[in-house]
């Protein structure tokens, strides 16, 4: 594989239920981040993580936990969710070495819905 | 002010002409700009990066104005393919490491036969 990947590819959850949804870099990146796209909104950074260890949590409720267990794959744990949280959750991975700012590149995304 | 602000559009232009996005942002110290596609119900991808002295891709030109805090997409010659929204992203950096991009909510362009 190539590229950015995410599973599962569209999601339906209810509000109390648990699930988690999977990303894995193949492009020999070092940070990894999570997006939420609402529609009719721009995409908002929710994490990132840079050489496993988070360097950003954009004020995201605790119902979203994310986890890095290595450079390559990143994980988004999800509880107790409510129905605005649904909308596609983007994966994104890039170089970062120093002050240089690398491109992003997405993977297809996790479409989400919660009832 | 929005930190990154876009007309959402929709631009309708015909095939085979020339049509310009602009965008403003907010950050004076923002450190990298970009411009990246979305088509429909897909993920967005990375069309070009904006560097001060304009940049150009085929028939894809891009410029920034760093004094006005400007940057500017400039598409020749419109293919019915180039239908897309695009977006407008500014790269301003974070302390611990990573890059932290803004992205505006993007121009939606519909290039029409």
């Amino acid at each position: 594989e190539t590229g950015v990947t995410q599973t599962p590819r569209h999601l339906v959850m209810g509000m109390t239920n648990k699930k988690s949804l999977k990303c894995e870099q193949h492009l020999g990146h070092n940070a990894m981040y999570w997006y939420k796209q609402s529609a009719k909104k721009p995409l908002e950074l929710m994490f990132v993580y840079n050489f496993k260890e988070q360097t950003e949590n954009n004020s995201v409720p605790s119902r979203f936990s994310p986890e890095c267990p290595n450079s390559s794959h990143l994980f988004l744990h999800l509880h107790t969710l409510q129905p605005e949280d649904s909308a596609l959750y983007l994966c994104a991975s890039s170089h970062f070495l120093g002050d240089e700012p690398y491109e992003q590149y997405f993977g297809p995304g996790t479409r989400l819905t919660v009832t | 002010r929005k930190e990154v602000e876009q007309d959402p559009g929709p631009f309708n232009v015909p095939e085979g002409a020339t049509v310009a996005f602009n965008c403003t942002y907010s950050n004076s110290a923002s450190q990298s700009f970009f411009w990246y596609r979305q088509d429909c119900r897909k993920e967005p991808k990375l069309l070009m990066s904006v560097y001060s002295s304009g940049n150009e891709d085929g028939r894809f030109t891009a410029q920034l104005n760093r004094a006005s805090q400007y940057i500017s997409l400039l598409i020749r010659d419109s293919k019915l393919s180039d239908s897309a929204t695009y977006l407008c992203v500014v790269n301003n950096g974070l302390t611990g490491g990573g890059n932290k991009l803004t992205f505006g909510t993007g121009t939606q362009l519909k290039v029409e036969l």
